[in-house]
C-alpha cells in the first residue's frame, strides 16, 4: 500500500511569487492535513480538509489556502511568499474517524522544502 | 503555557539505558495521543498513540498517559544508537467550536534524543 506522497519535494521561490505543493493521501484515507515546520516554531497545524471542506483551520494568514478534490487528493497554495514562509511542508492523511478511535492515526508524506529567496 | 509542552533536551543516554521522554499538555478535553520520531531530514513517523488512561506497550517503546495530570510520556528500553533522533509528542486537543478536531494536531517542540555506543 501506497504512503503519502507529496509533489515536488524542493521547491526554489522568489520573494512575491506563489507556490503550489500536491499531496495524494494513503488509499482510502480521506482526511487530508498541512502543517509547517520550522526549526524556531516547530511543526504548526495549517488545515485539515475532509471531503473536499475545509474541517479546521491553523492560525496562518490568508496567504495560506488549500483544497480537496473528490479523490482526496490535496493542494495547498502560498501567495506573495515572504522569506519566513521558507520552511518543510509537511502533509499528513488519515481515514478520519472519531477522536479516541485509531482512525484518526495520521500518517506523514516525505514533505515539501521550500525556500523562500 | 504552551498547548503541548515537552521535557528540554537534549537528552543523552548510553546504549542499552532506559530514555525517558516526558510530555504534558493543557486541555483537559484531549482524547488522543501520539509520539512521532523524526530523523534529521525525514518526516515524522508514528512509533505509538494511546488513548486511555495507563500503559501501552510495543516492543521496546512503552507510552504512559495520565489525563488527571494531563501528562504522556515515552519510555524506550535497551535504547540504542538507531533511536537517535527528534522525538515528538502530538496531541488532539479537544473538539473546536464547530465539534470536530480530528484532522489537528497539536505538537510539542521535540526532544532530540541521542544514544552513545
Amino acid at each position: 500500500k501506497a504512503g503519502v506522497t507529496q509533489t515536488p519535494r524542493y521547491l526554489i521561490k522568489t520573494r512575491g511569487q506563489q507556490v503550489t505543493l500536491s499531496c495524494s493521501p494513503i488509499s482510502g484515507h480521506r482526511s487530508v492535513s498541512w502543517y509547517q515546520q520550522t526549526p524556531g516554531q516547530g511543526l504548526q497545524f495549517l488545515f485539515e480538509y475532509f471531503s473536499e471542506t475545509q474541517r479546521n483551520k491553523g492560525n496562518f494568514p490568508g496567504r495560506f489556502s488549500g483544497r480537496q478534490f473528490s479523490n482526496s487528493r490535496s493542494e495547498m497554495n502560498v501567495s506573495t511568499l515572504e522569506l519566513g514562509d521558507s520552511a518543510l511542508y509537511l502533509c499528513a492523511s488519515s481515514l478520519a474517524g472519531r477522536v479516541g478511535l485509531a482512525k484518526n492515526i495520521q500518517y506523514f508524506g516525505a514533505g515539501t522544502r521550500l525556500s523562500v529567496l | 503555557q504552551k498547548e503541548v509542552e515537552q521535557n528540554s533536551g537534549p537528552l543523552s543516554v548510553p546504549e542499552g539505558a532506559i530514555a525517558s521522554l516526558n510530555c504534558t499538555y493543557s486541555d483537559r478535553v484531549s482524547q488522543s495521543f501520539f509520539w512521532y520520531r523524526q530523523y534529521s531530514g525525514k518526516s515524522p513517523e508514528l512509533i505509538m498513540s494511546i488513548y486511555s488512561n495507563g500503559d501501552k506497550e510495543d516492543g521496546r517503546f512503552t507510552a504512559q498517559l495520565n489525563k488527571a495530570s494531563q501528562y504522556v510520556s515515552l519510555l524506550i528500553r535497551d535504547s540504542q544508537p538507531s533511536d537517535s533522533a527528534t522525538y515528538l509528542c502530538a496531541v488532539n486537543i479537544g473538539p473546536n467550536a464547530g465539534g470536530t478536531s480530528y484532522g489537528k494536531l497539536t505538537f510539542g517542540q521535540g526532544t532530540i534524543l541521542t544514544v552513545h555506543p
